[in-house]
Protein backbone atom coordinates (compact mmCIF):
# COMPACT_ATOMS: atom_id res chain seq x y z
CA UNK A 1 0.00 0.00 0.00
CA UNK A 2 1.39 3.05 -1.43
CA UNK A 3 2.68 5.46 2.12
CA UNK A 4 4.22 8.70 2.91
CA UNK A 5 7.59 8.41 3.84
CA UNK A 6 9.98 11.43 6.02
CA UNK A 7 13.40 11.32 6.50
CA UNK A 8 15.03 11.85 9.26
CA UNK A 9 13.08 9.94 12.05
CA UNK A 10 15.15 11.66 14.12
CA UNK A 11 17.40 14.89 14.13
CA UNK A 12 19.37 16.47 16.80
CA UNK A 13 20.84 19.74 16.34
CA UNK A 14 22.29 22.82 18.18
CA UNK A 15 20.09 26.33 18.23
CA UNK A 16 20.71 28.46 14.94
CA UNK A 17 21.52 25.88 12.98
CA UNK A 18 19.73 25.39 9.65
CA UNK A 19 17.57 21.91 9.40
CA UNK A 20 15.59 20.17 6.99
CA UNK A 21 13.25 17.70 7.00
CA UNK A 22 12.40 15.14 3.67
CA UNK A 23 9.29 13.84 2.80
CA UNK A 24 8.41 11.36 0.27
CA UNK A 25 4.51 11.75 -0.63
CA UNK A 26 2.82 9.32 -2.46
CA UNK A 27 3.20 9.75 -6.22
CA UNK A 28 -0.31 10.65 -7.65
CA UNK A 29 -1.00 13.12 -4.71
CA UNK A 30 -1.26 16.74 -5.60
CA UNK A 31 -1.54 18.32 -2.06
CA UNK A 32 0.99 18.36 0.44
CA UNK A 33 0.92 19.30 4.03
CA UNK A 34 3.36 19.77 7.34
CA UNK A 35 2.33 19.53 10.63
CA UNK A 36 3.90 19.81 13.89
CA UNK A 37 3.43 18.45 17.53
CA UNK A 38 5.32 19.37 20.39
CA UNK A 39 5.59 17.43 23.11
CA UNK A 40 2.15 17.56 25.19
CA UNK A 41 0.26 19.72 23.00
CA UNK A 42 -1.95 19.50 19.81
CA UNK A 43 -0.83 18.92 16.09
CA UNK A 44 -1.07 21.93 14.35
CA UNK A 45 -1.06 23.08 10.69
CA UNK A 46 1.69 25.01 9.00
CA UNK A 47 1.57 24.93 5.73
CA UNK A 48 -0.36 23.17 2.70
CA UNK A 49 1.54 23.50 -0.77
CA UNK A 50 -0.33 22.77 -4.03
CA UNK A 51 0.87 23.46 -7.52
CA UNK A 52 4.29 24.33 -6.81
CA UNK A 53 2.94 27.03 -4.15
CA UNK A 54 1.85 27.63 -0.71
CA UNK A 55 -1.62 27.37 -0.59
CA UNK A 56 -1.94 28.38 3.23
CA UNK A 57 0.30 28.75 6.10
CA UNK A 58 -0.54 29.15 9.65
CA UNK A 59 0.72 32.09 12.12
CA UNK A 60 3.38 29.56 13.17
CA UNK A 61 5.30 29.35 9.68
CA UNK A 62 7.11 32.42 9.79
CA UNK A 63 10.16 33.33 7.55
CA UNK A 64 12.32 30.82 9.32
CA UNK A 65 10.51 28.47 7.83
CA UNK A 66 10.38 27.09 3.95
CA UNK A 67 8.62 24.82 2.03
CA UNK A 68 10.00 23.36 -1.18
CA UNK A 69 8.95 20.46 -3.94
CA UNK A 70 12.24 20.54 -5.36
CA UNK A 71 11.79 17.22 -7.86
CA UNK A 72 8.72 15.19 -8.46
CA UNK A 73 9.31 13.20 -5.23
CA UNK A 74 10.58 15.06 -2.34
CA UNK A 75 8.52 17.61 -0.18
CA UNK A 76 10.91 19.30 1.88
CA UNK A 77 10.71 21.59 5.32
CA UNK A 78 13.32 24.10 6.07
CA UNK A 79 14.00 25.44 9.30
CA UNK A 80 16.37 28.11 8.69
CA UNK A 81 17.92 29.27 12.18
CA UNK A 82 16.41 26.32 14.54
CA UNK A 83 15.34 27.67 18.21
CA UNK A 84 14.45 25.97 21.22
CA UNK A 85 11.13 26.20 20.28
CA UNK A 86 11.10 24.67 17.46
CA UNK A 87 11.85 20.94 19.13
CA UNK A 88 8.61 18.71 18.35
CA UNK A 89 7.21 15.95 15.90
CA UNK A 90 7.13 16.74 12.33
CA UNK A 91 4.37 15.39 10.08
CA UNK A 92 4.40 15.62 6.28
CA UNK A 93 0.98 14.71 4.98
CA UNK A 94 -0.42 14.02 1.28
CA UNK A 95 -4.27 14.27 -0.37
CA UNK A 96 -5.29 13.22 -3.55
CA UNK A 97 -7.12 16.49 -4.49
CA UNK A 98 -8.49 19.10 -2.34
CA UNK A 99 -9.70 17.15 1.10
CA UNK A 100 -12.95 18.29 1.53
CA UNK A 101 -13.11 14.63 3.33
CA UNK A 102 -10.63 15.60 5.41
CA UNK A 103 -8.70 12.15 4.50
CA UNK A 104 -5.33 13.15 4.89
CA UNK A 105 -2.15 10.44 4.07
CA UNK A 106 0.42 10.99 7.31
CA UNK A 107 3.89 9.94 7.35
CA UNK A 108 5.14 8.64 10.72
CA UNK A 109 7.17 11.82 11.30
CA UNK A 110 10.14 13.28 11.92
CA UNK A 111 11.53 14.20 15.75
CA UNK A 112 13.11 17.45 15.88
CA UNK A 113 15.59 18.26 18.93
CA UNK A 114 17.36 21.62 19.31
CA UNK A 115 19.38 21.75 22.32
CA UNK B 1 -11.76 30.07 16.57
CA UNK B 2 -11.86 26.52 15.93
CA UNK B 3 -10.37 24.29 18.27
CA UNK B 4 -11.04 20.46 19.60
CA UNK B 5 -10.48 19.16 22.97
CA UNK B 6 -9.80 15.59 23.92
CA UNK B 7 -9.78 13.16 26.95
CA UNK B 8 -6.36 13.41 28.65
CA UNK B 9 -4.37 9.79 28.56
CA UNK B 10 -2.91 7.51 28.74
CA UNK B 11 -6.06 5.25 28.88
CA UNK B 12 -5.01 1.72 29.70
CA UNK B 13 -7.74 -1.06 29.46
CA UNK B 14 -7.74 -4.79 30.11
CA UNK B 15 -8.49 -6.91 26.17
CA UNK B 16 -12.70 -6.76 25.63
CA UNK B 17 -13.30 -4.08 27.74
CA UNK B 18 -15.59 -0.86 26.66
CA UNK B 19 -13.60 1.97 24.85
CA UNK B 20 -14.84 5.73 25.39
CA UNK B 21 -12.20 8.45 24.40
CA UNK B 22 -14.32 11.97 24.84
CA UNK B 23 -13.74 14.77 22.43
CA UNK B 24 -15.50 18.02 22.35
CA UNK B 25 -15.25 20.61 19.57
CA UNK B 26 -15.50 24.45 18.97
CA UNK B 27 -16.09 25.73 15.05
CA UNK B 28 -17.30 28.59 13.56
CA UNK B 29 -19.14 26.62 11.19
CA UNK B 30 -20.06 23.40 10.64
CA UNK B 31 -17.32 21.18 10.44
CA UNK B 32 -16.94 17.86 9.60
CA UNK B 33 -15.05 15.45 12.24
CA UNK B 34 -12.72 13.01 12.78
CA UNK B 35 -10.85 10.39 14.32
CA UNK B 36 -7.14 9.46 13.33
CA UNK B 37 -5.29 6.65 15.06
CA UNK B 38 -1.43 6.56 14.88
CA UNK B 39 -0.22 2.81 15.52
CA UNK B 40 3.45 2.56 16.65
CA UNK B 41 6.18 3.30 14.16
CA UNK B 42 3.50 4.75 11.66
CA UNK B 43 2.09 7.44 10.08
CA UNK B 44 -1.76 9.22 11.42
CA UNK B 45 -4.63 7.16 8.99
CA UNK B 46 -7.93 8.13 9.06
CA UNK B 47 -10.29 5.99 11.36
CA UNK B 48 -13.71 7.06 10.56
CA UNK B 49 -15.34 10.49 10.05
CA UNK B 50 -18.85 12.22 10.30
CA UNK B 51 -19.63 15.31 7.66
CA UNK B 52 -23.09 16.18 9.36
CA UNK B 53 -25.10 16.40 12.89
CA UNK B 54 -26.56 12.74 13.63
CA UNK B 55 -24.06 11.06 11.39
CA UNK B 56 -22.25 7.91 12.63
CA UNK B 57 -19.12 7.33 11.31
CA UNK B 58 -17.52 3.60 12.18
CA UNK B 59 -14.96 1.38 11.23
CA UNK B 60 -12.80 -1.21 12.98
CA UNK B 61 -15.84 -2.11 15.26
CA UNK B 62 -15.02 1.86 16.49
CA UNK B 63 -17.76 4.51 16.12
CA UNK B 64 -18.52 8.16 16.95
CA UNK B 65 -21.81 10.36 16.77
CA UNK B 66 -21.50 13.69 15.88
CA UNK B 67 -23.64 15.94 18.00
CA UNK B 68 -24.21 19.13 17.33
CA UNK B 69 -26.04 20.20 20.47
CA UNK B 70 -23.60 18.74 22.59
CA UNK B 71 -20.64 19.77 20.34
CA UNK B 72 -18.94 16.43 20.70
CA UNK B 73 -17.68 13.44 18.76
CA UNK B 74 -16.80 10.69 21.30
CA UNK B 75 -15.01 7.66 20.02
CA UNK B 76 -16.67 4.20 21.38
CA UNK B 77 -15.65 0.82 20.74
CA UNK B 78 -17.31 -1.90 22.45
CA UNK B 79 -14.70 -4.47 22.86
CA UNK B 80 -11.12 -3.15 22.40
CA UNK B 81 -8.08 -6.05 21.54
CA UNK B 82 -4.58 -5.37 22.16
CA UNK B 83 -4.07 -4.47 18.60
CA UNK B 84 -6.36 -1.18 19.10
CA UNK B 85 -3.13 0.30 21.23
CA UNK B 86 -2.27 3.18 19.65
CA UNK B 87 -2.57 7.26 19.92
CA UNK B 88 -5.77 8.37 18.83
CA UNK B 89 -6.52 11.76 17.86
CA UNK B 90 -9.72 14.10 17.21
CA UNK B 91 -9.98 16.11 14.34
CA UNK B 92 -12.29 18.57 12.85
CA UNK B 93 -12.13 20.38 8.94
CA UNK B 94 -14.23 24.01 8.88
CA UNK B 95 -15.87 23.62 5.46
CA UNK B 96 -14.93 27.21 4.72
CA UNK B 97 -11.03 26.05 5.11
CA UNK B 98 -9.02 25.56 2.42
CA UNK B 99 -7.11 22.54 1.52
CA UNK B 100 -6.47 20.26 4.45
CA UNK B 101 -6.17 22.18 7.75
CA UNK B 102 -7.38 20.32 10.28
CA UNK B 103 -7.80 20.93 13.57
CA UNK B 104 -6.52 18.52 16.02
CA UNK B 105 -6.56 17.79 19.71
CA UNK B 106 -3.72 16.47 21.49
CA UNK B 107 -4.38 12.66 20.83
CA UNK B 108 -5.04 10.06 23.70
CA UNK B 109 -2.99 6.96 24.35
CA UNK B 110 -4.28 3.86 24.54
CA UNK B 111 -2.80 0.44 25.86
CA UNK B 112 -4.69 -2.60 25.96
CA UNK B 113 -3.81 -5.28 28.02
CA UNK B 114 -4.01 -8.93 27.24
Amino acid sequence: EPEVTQTPSHQVTQMGQEVILRCVPISNHLYFYWYRQILGQKVEFLVSFYNNEISEKSEIFDDQFSVERPDGSNFTLKIRSTKLEDSAMYFCASSEWDSSTGELFFGEGSRLTVL
Amino acid sequence: GDSVTQMEGPVTLSEEAFLTINCTYTATGYPSLFWYVQYPGEGLQLLLKATKADDKGSNKGFEATYRKETTSFHLEKGSVQVSDSAVYFCALKDRGSTLGRLYFGRGTQLTVWP
